[in-house]
């Protein structure tokens, strides 16, 4: 059975950097997509971007140019770097496997507050 | 950005009642390969969203009978048959089709 685990800060300062790193157990990190998406608390799911196993990436416009995510076949993990995080960065962090046919595997979740 | 837009916001459901939510998009969803991405999840309180159904009708492995889709163009809909007290939570479409994808704003359903 296919698992996720996300593990990071949950808090970071306003300005700095967020990095949160999810770890792929019971399967293959080969051969598939790996995305974060992200709920601000009480809101709607917002999906970041992906990187597939070949190195493939794609984000979301609205986070572009601050966004980074990255694939660690050997380790079995893929990793998400936020830059210049506001207080409207705060929400429920996802990693999941998947891309156009939405997520079969979803980690549990964690939360990330930006506050000084 | 496609909007995507579920209705209505919130259901309140007796048990063993059947319950439909509705889900627009504001531009076609039809991919270059002929496919349609539209999916359904089902969040319960405090976990991670769950997919449902992928490319408009099809359930994943383990999803119960009583959750079905349907829908072409821009309109889609998530049937349950008979609504059981697991079925709580808020239900979001998604669609894959045109990037950057997106969810709606999700439908909250609790029993009656």
């Amino acid at each position: 059975q296919v698992q996720l685990q996300e593990s990071g800060p949950g808090l970071v300062k306003p300005s700095e950097t967020l990095s949160l790193t999810c770890t792929v157990s019971g399967g293959s990190i080969s051969g598939y997509y790996w995305s974060w998406i992200r709920q601000p608390p009480g809101r709607g799911l917002e999906w970041i971007g992906y990187n597939n196993f070949r190195g493939s990436v794609n984000y979301n416009p609205s986070l572009n140019s601050r966004v980074t995510i990255s694939v660690d076949m050997s380790r079995g993990q893929f990793s998400l770097k936020l830059t210049s995080v506001t207080a409207a960065d705060t929400a429920v962090y996802y990693c999941g496997r998947g891309e156009r046919l939405g997520f079969d595997y979803w980690g549990p979740g964690t939360l990330v507050t930006v506050s000084s | 950005d496609v909007v995507m837009t579920q209705s209505p916001l919130s259901l309140s459901v007796t048990l063993g009642q059947p319950a439909s939510i509705s889900c627009r998009s504001s531009r076609g969803l039809v991919y270059s390969d002929g496919n349609i991405f539209l999916n359904w999840f089902h969040q319960r309180p405090g976990q991670s969203p769950r997919r449902l159904i992928y490319m408009i009708s099809n359930r994943d492995s383990g999803v119960p009978d009583r959750f079905s889709g349907s829908g072409s163009g821009t309109d889609f809909t998530l049937h349950i048959s008979r609504v059981e007290a697991e079925d709580v939570g808020v239900y979001y479409c998604m669609q894959g089709t045109h990037w950057p994808w997106t969810f709606g704003q999700g439908t909250k359903v609790d029993i009656k």
